[in-house]
């Protein structure tokens, strides 16, 4: 969706590198979703963020969303084989009803 | 068990033939929604329900039908099925109002010939 954009399309690091995927939103977040899936599978919901200037964390992995509510940055640090997928944003720009999703981030991480 | 169940999880079906997938949760959650995802083009809403008698269109709905049966199911139908019908499809649930989180289906895998 032209709506939300999602970079980069696909990474490729070395385990033990920390990356960065951002999410852009061209019109103000209610409410931005992280998800991840595996090819072919399901999506696991990782974090949620709110409110501007809001960073939420998970074992590794580090969120954000910017004080405007309109971009959020995935942050992984000290990648490892496990994070490999693909990663997705989804975004509630309608306070509410429904989301929209990014093209997705395929990260591959090398042993 | 898993909370959102879809069924078939695979399925190869030929040009015009009607296909129903289901899914089905334990979850309690009042809505519900179907998605496709193609590559390159991430997810895609093609329709949601609030409430068993509330069923609204996303943005990708011609061809495609649903019925919510109950609360806790929800079938999305390809009445006469084409091959750029070919996708992954994905069913979800949320609770209601507010800001929600979303939870995913396994998703079912049709391949129309």
């Amino acid at each position: 969706s032209q709506e939300l954009e999602q970079s980069p399309q696909s990474l490729i690091v070395q385990e033990g590198k920390n990356l960065t995927i951002n999410c852009t939103s061209s019109k103000t977040l209610y409410g931005l979703y992280w998800y991840k899936q595996k090819y072919g599978e399901g999506l696991i919901f990782l974090m949620m963020l709110q409110k501007g200037g809001e960073e939420k964390s998970h074992e590794k992995i580090t969120a954000k969303l910017d004080e405007k509510k309109q971009q959020s940055s995935l942050h992984i640090t000290a990648s490892q084989p496990s994070h490999a997928g693909i990663y997705l944003c989804g975004a509630d720009t309608t306070s509410g009803s429904r989301l929209t999703f990014g093209e997705g981030t395929q990260l591959t991480v090398n042993p | 068990d898993a909370d959102v169940t879809q069924t078939p999880r695979n399925r190869i079906t030929k040009t015009g033939k009607r296909i129903m997938l289901e899914c089905s949760q334990t979850k309690g959650h009042d809505r519900m929604y179907w998605y496709r995802q193609d590559p390159g083009l991430g997810l895609r809403l093609i329709y949601y329900s609030f409430d068993v008698k509330d069923i609204n269109k996303g943005e990708i709905s011609d061809g495609y039908s649903v019925s919510r049966q109950a609360q806790a199911k929800f079938s999305l139908s390809l009445e006469s099925a084409i091959p750029n019908q070919t996708a992954l499809y994905f069913c979800a649930t949320s609770e209601t109002g507010g800001l929600y989180t979303q939870y995913f289906g396994p998703g079912t895998r049709l391949t129309v010939l």
